[in-house]
């Protein structure tokens, strides 16, 4: 495995609550990426970090926040989850991407 | 269009096939060019990596790439039922950073 874990592996919740997804990696990679894989569209990229601090918007970030305080943690924020939202989340790290084993979510 | 576009499946094949598995993408700024492959109810997995056209040979895995045609390709040789898994093609485009754009993946499955 790449040292990248992510919490929960699963979460059910409700619409307009806060969510917060997180990524841990032991690697010491500068990059950090933010998936979402939904049936008919594949992997895409939510947000992505470049550094501490150093975050940009991916193709689907609307609706969404993340923070990269420490080289290690890059936490993916829902404000107020929707339905929307329902899908299954992965964390990426490094050049080439290795991938976490990845988040259910499911917001009712 | 999509940028990248990937036949959904599913794909079933007997032992030992060989297996083709294909992408095609429309901007002819993409170089960088990969595999993965997707257990189900986990996350992908690199296979293979290439920035160049032409093939690359992994074991019983070749990637191949015609930048002439944006097409690429992903053969295996002697399949198995391990095998069997969702199959999603990546590409990068130089300049781009770190930036993939995925395929929606191929679905294969390898029968005794």
């Amino acid at each position: 495995d790449a040292g990248i874990t992510q919490s929960p592996r699963h979460k059910v919740t409700e619409t307009g609550t806060p969510v917060t997804l997180r990524c841990h990696q032991t690697e010491n990679h500068r990059y950090m990426y933010w998936y979402r894989q939904d049936p008919g569209h594949g992997l895409r990229l939510i947000h992505y970090s470049y550094g501490v601090k150093d975050t940009d918007k991916g193709e689907v970030s609307d609706g969404y926040s993340v923070s990269r305080s420490k080289t290690e943690d890059f936490l993916l924020t829902l404000e107020s989850a929707t339905s929307s939202q329902t899908s299954v989340y992965f964390c990426a790290i490094g050049d080439t991407q290795y991938f976490g084993p990845g988040t259910r979510l499911t917001v009712l | 269009q999509k940028e990248v576009e990937q036949d959904p499946g599913p794909l079933s094949v007997p032992e030992g096939a060989i297996v083709s598995l294909n992408c095609t993408y429309s901007n002819s700024a993409f170089q960088y060019f990969m595999w993965y492959r997707q257990y189900s109810r986990k996350g992908p997995e690199l296979l293979m990596y290439t920035y160049s056209s032409g093939n690359k040979e992994d074991g019983r895995f070749t990637a191949q790439v015609d930048k002439s045609s944006k097409y690429i390709s992903l053969f295996i040789r002697d399949s198995q039922p391990s095998d069997s898994a969702t199959y999603l093609c990546a590409i990068n485009p130089e300049g781009g950073g770190n930036k993939l754009t995925f395929g929606t993946g191929t679905q294969l499955k390898v029968e005794l």
